[in-house]
């Protein structure tokens, strides 16, 4: 079945430092990719999707490329905010087979920003 | 656009306890979704549902577990019998379906402590 690898957290930066936090992913046929942020006691909010190979997602200046030959979708940020601090998921759904949008998440990695 | 909204955000019972959580979509979002999520972990899916109509559940959602959405707008989520292991924040999110790829925005949750 579908599956998304996440690299562990938490991952520690200081501010203005570069960010990437790794996603791999597992499906067959060609899934729509997401990156989900989640603030302490909330629930998640849609940062960035892209839904075909070498589309890339952006927002709030985080980008992520939706790479096929890699199965991958890296998030990446230039310069972090304590603000930034939170759990960030990938996701995929879709995929062949599939009639509807089930999200598969992975486990989540936490970003620490320090001032 | 109100958001995903969902009630109580904090339940607190005893073992063998029945709890019910209600969902309120963004308006005009046909599809409506149930995931769990424990600590330390990305939300699983529960159940999904198009208008009125349950498409979809996982293996997760044991015969304790039941959902409806009877006028397809808001949904509600009972647990019967609740257990120990039933501890989780409960996730809806809704979508606008004509495709496979529009996102889900999901609510702040409710978060369920059995004693």
């Amino acid at each position: 079945g579908n599956s998304v690898t996440q690299m562990e957290g938490p991952v520690t930066l200081s501010e203005e430092a570069f960010l990437t936090i790794n996603c791999t992913y597992t499906a067959t046929g060609y899934p729509s990719l997401f990156w989900y942020v989640q603030y302490p006691g909330e629930g998640l909010q849609l940062l960035l999707k892209a839904t075909k190979a070498d589309d890339k997602g952006s927002n709030k200046g985080f980008e992520a490329t939706y790479r096929k030959e890699t199965t991958s979708f890296h998030l990446e940020k230039g310069s972090v905010q304590v603000s930034d601090s939170a759990v960030y998921f990938c996701a995929l759904s879709g995929g062949s087979n599939t009639g509807f949008q089930k999200l598969v998440f992975g486990t989540g990695t936490r970003l620490l920003v320090s001032p | 656009d109100t958001g995903v909204s969902q009630d109580p955000r904090h339940k607190i019972t005893k073992r063998g306890q029945n709890v019910t959580f209600r969902c309120d979509p963004i308006s005009e979002h046909n599809r409506l979704y149930w995931y769990r999520q424990t600590l330390g972990q990305g939300p699983e899916f529960l159940t999904y549902f198009q208008n009125e109509a349950q498409l979809e559940k996982s293996r997760l959602l044991s015969d304790r577990f039941s959902a409806e959405r009877p006028k397809g707008s808001f949904s509600t989520l009972e647990i019967q019998r609740t257990e120990q292991g039933d501890s989780a924040m409960y996730l809806c999110a809704s979508s606008l379906g004509t495709g496979v790829n529009q996102p889900q925005h999901f609510g702040d949750g409710t978060r369920l402590s059995i004693l």
